[in-house]
């Protein structure tokens, strides 16, 4: 079946723009997070979905930092006034239910995304 | 607070084994194990879970020590398909329950042939 999908794959930017970096979890996954990815570094969490509300949201870094997840499925990250530092790999992940330690976390490709 | 992996990078021939270890300064619950290829998405290994066996899965296998809050991945008989980065997981939190992982730096293997 189809698995984790990020889109755009890239995208470049300007300092101080807006992005929308969008994620479409496993169907039928309830559980839904993102991560983001610097160079030689691993994954970095930033919040987690269950079904439509953010459960934790404590490693988005700044209130710059947005995500909506509106239906339960598809999950929207938002960053506002981009700053170079915010380049990197952002990774969704999905697992079929939440409240059981042993689920996996299925991970989509990311998406690069560069601040000139 | 984000586990310690160990070594930073291994460069092996093909058919040699290796072992990778993960190492917490908190109680673990279970241990999540990743291998990612360059430009790609980590690719899902095991779970490790507290009180649970030793995994395995194809040529690689991993244990998990409850006491000394680590687990260890092996991989025996390496093949080139094998390289990559290798990350470890753990809860963020010990109460359970699904929540996002704290990841390690990663260790990085070159398989040669």
């Amino acid at each position: 079946g189809a698995g984790v999908s990020q889109t755009p794959s890239n995208k470049v930017t300007e300092k101080g723009k807006y992005v929308e970096l969008r994620c479409d979890p496993i169907s039928g996954h309830t559980a839904l997070y993102w991560y983001r990815q610097s160079l030689g570094q691993g994954p970095e969490f930033l919040i987690y979905f269950q079904g439509t509300g953010a459960a934790d949201d404590s490693g988005l870094p700044n209130d710059r930092f947005f995500a909506v997840r509106p239906e339960g499925s598809v999950s929207t990250l938002k960053i506002q006034r981009t700053e170079r530092g915010d380049s990197a790999v952002y990774l969704c992940a999905s697992s079929l239910t939440s409240g059981a330690r042993q689920e996996t976390q299925y991970f989509g490709p990311g998406t690069r995304l560069l601040v000139l | 607070q984000q586990p310690v992996q160990s070594p930073q990078a291994v460069i092996l021939r093909e058919g040699e084994d290796a072992v990778i270890n993960c190492s917490s300064s908190k109680a673990l619950y279970s241990v999540h194990w990743y291998r990612q290829k360059h430009g790609e998405a980590p690719v899902f290994l095991m779970i490790l879970l507290k009180g649970g066996e030793q995994k395995g899965h194809e040529k690689i296998s991993a244990s998990f020590n409850e006491k000394k809050q680590q687990s260890s991945l092996y991989l025996t008989a390496s093949q080139l398909s094998y390289s990559g980065t290798y990350f470890c997981g753990t809860e963020r939190y010990s109460g359970g329950g699904a929540d996002g992982l704290t990841f390690g730096k990663g260790t990085h293997l070159i398989i040669q042939p």
